[in-house]
């Protein structure tokens, strides 16, 4: 049991490029969700899903794309990176909505040149 | 929207001292409440949560109280040690009177150094 996990751990993009940021959970959780964590602003929500096919914005999403193709994946998208997305990103999972425990991924470490 | 106030730090303490790390919280409507803590270089985890009114969490020594007349979970430890240094994120959820969830809105985090 892996838990959640991301890929890649650490990416460094030039400004312009896209990647694809793949979280994975194997709890056969609903809900999953993506986050960054910025130097003293905690972490705030990007995307989330509440299900396979469904997809939802969050605080932040502008710059961001997501997919939920498969129930255990969870895609975060960058189009065009820019100097502002360099953050550490840390996706979740949990079985239920409001009340129930996240759990978190190592995170990814993404720098934008 | 759903906001999260906690103490900012770093916060320094010697081994063996009592910790209170406070957090208070504006929300809509009766919204469940989570401390995670977070270890270097390591994603969240889960520490305890309350989800109604005068709930307490507990795990590892740790203490919070969900206070819905002064909107605070304040987090308790009596005595801490150096592994507790890490940092510490009170956050709420809110589900939606129609059912369904976001995600969580976290404050910005209470770094906790015990010194031996």
């Amino acid at each position: 049991n892996a838990g959640v996990t991301q890929t890649p751990k650490f990416r460094v993009l030039k400004t312009g490029q896209s990647m694809t940021l793949l979280c994975a959970q194997d709890m056969n959780h609903e809900y999953m969700y993506w986050y960054r964590q910025d130097p003293g602003m905690g972490l705030r929500l990007i995307h989330y899903s509440v299900g396979e096919g469904t997809t939802a914005k969050g605080e932040v999403p502008d710059g961001y794309n997501v997919s939920r193709l498969k129930k255990q994946n969870f895609l975060l998208g960058l189009e065009s990176a820019a100097p502002s997305q360099t953050s550490v990103y840390f996706c979740a999972s949990s079985y239920f909505g409001a009340t129930d425990t996240q759990y978190f991924g190592p995170g990814t470490r993404l720098t934008v040149l | 929207g759903n906001s999260v106030t906690q103490m900012e730090g770093p916060v320094t303490l010697s081994e063996e001292a009592f910790l209170t790390i406070n957090c208070t919280y504006t929300a809509t409507g009766y919204p469940s409440l989570f401390w995670y803590v977070q270890y270097p270089g390591e994603g969240l985890q889960l520490l305890l949560k309350a989800t109604k009114a005068d709930d307490k969490g507990s795990n590892k020594g740790f203490e919070a109280t969900y206070r819905k007349e002064t909107t605070s979970f304040h987090l308790e430890k009596g005595s801490v040690q150096v592994s507790d240094s890490a940092v510490y994120f009170c956050a709420l959820s809110e589900e939606y009177s129609g059912g369904g969830a976001d995600g969580l809105t976290f404050g910005k985090g209470t770094h906790l150094i015990i010194q031996p």
